[in-house]
């Protein structure tokens, strides 16, 4: 059984489409993350999530917008699609909002933006 | 700022050899310490935690230098498999999230 599952796992759009990424995790966590990896390798946080509830709002453009309808999951949504976006979005999960335990990453979905 | 500094390499070693490196952290509060191994076009997978005492397992040895913010790890007897992106990965405690290190690239060489 796959503990952080994401789909899609490639995401080719258009520029100005919007798009949705899914993530869910069978593991009993409570904290759920989202997190960019640009082309330059360097992975940045998005988001967190504890028991649906918004932790973590880093500085991203608001037409990136997270959604957790319970705490198994957390989608991604994200509007008016630009080139910059391009990147690989990898979903994590955490046993609790402190994270001392370490993260479980999802496989990544990669989104290439045309 | 937080931030998590490591060499990028790529760090190209022949197989066997010992290789070590390291990174710095920025955030003299943070309480959890990791490395993390990242395959190419993979995810990120936990390798090991960073303890104060130190801490070893199998091939791998990890080290935190709190006074000086340092971490470190040591790979011996270093396989063709051991190729991959390590990742320092620092905690600051409460819900600040995971702080990563850009990585540094080992190239292990037949």
């Amino acid at each position: 059984d796959t503990a952080v599952s994401q789909t899609p796992k490639y995401l080719v759009t258009q520029m100005g489409n919007d798009k949705s990424i899914k993530c869910e995790q069978n593991l009993g966590h409570d904290t759920m993350y989202w997190y960019k990896q640009d082309s330059k390798k360097f992975l940045k946080i998005m988001f967190s999530y504890n028991n649906k509830e918004l932790i973590i709002n880093e500085t991203v453009p608001n037409r990136f917008s997270p959604k957790s309808p319970d705490k198994a999951h957390l989608n991604l949504h994200i509007n008016s699609l630009e080139l910059g976006d391009s990147a690989v979005y990898f979903c994590a999960s955490s046993q609790d909002i402190t994270g001392g335990y370490g993260y479980t990453f999802g496989s990544g979905t990669r989104l290439t933006v045309v | 700022r937080k931030e998590v500094e490591q060499d990028p390499g790529p760090f190209n070693v022949p197989e066997g050899a010992t290789v070590a490196f390291n990174c710095t952290y920025s955030n003299s509060a943070s309480q959890s310490f990791f490395w993390y191994r990242q395959d190419c076009r993979k995810e990120p997978k936990l390798l090991m935690s960073v303890y104060s005492s130190g801490n070893e397992d199998g091939r791998f040895t990890a080290q935190l230098n709190r006074a000086s913010q340092y971490i470190s790890l040591l790979i011996r007897d270093s396989k063709l498999s051991d190729s991959a992106t390590y990742l320092c990965v620092v905690h600051g405690g409460g819900a600040d999230g995971l702080t990563f290190g850009k990585g540094t690239h080992l190239i292990i060489q037949p």
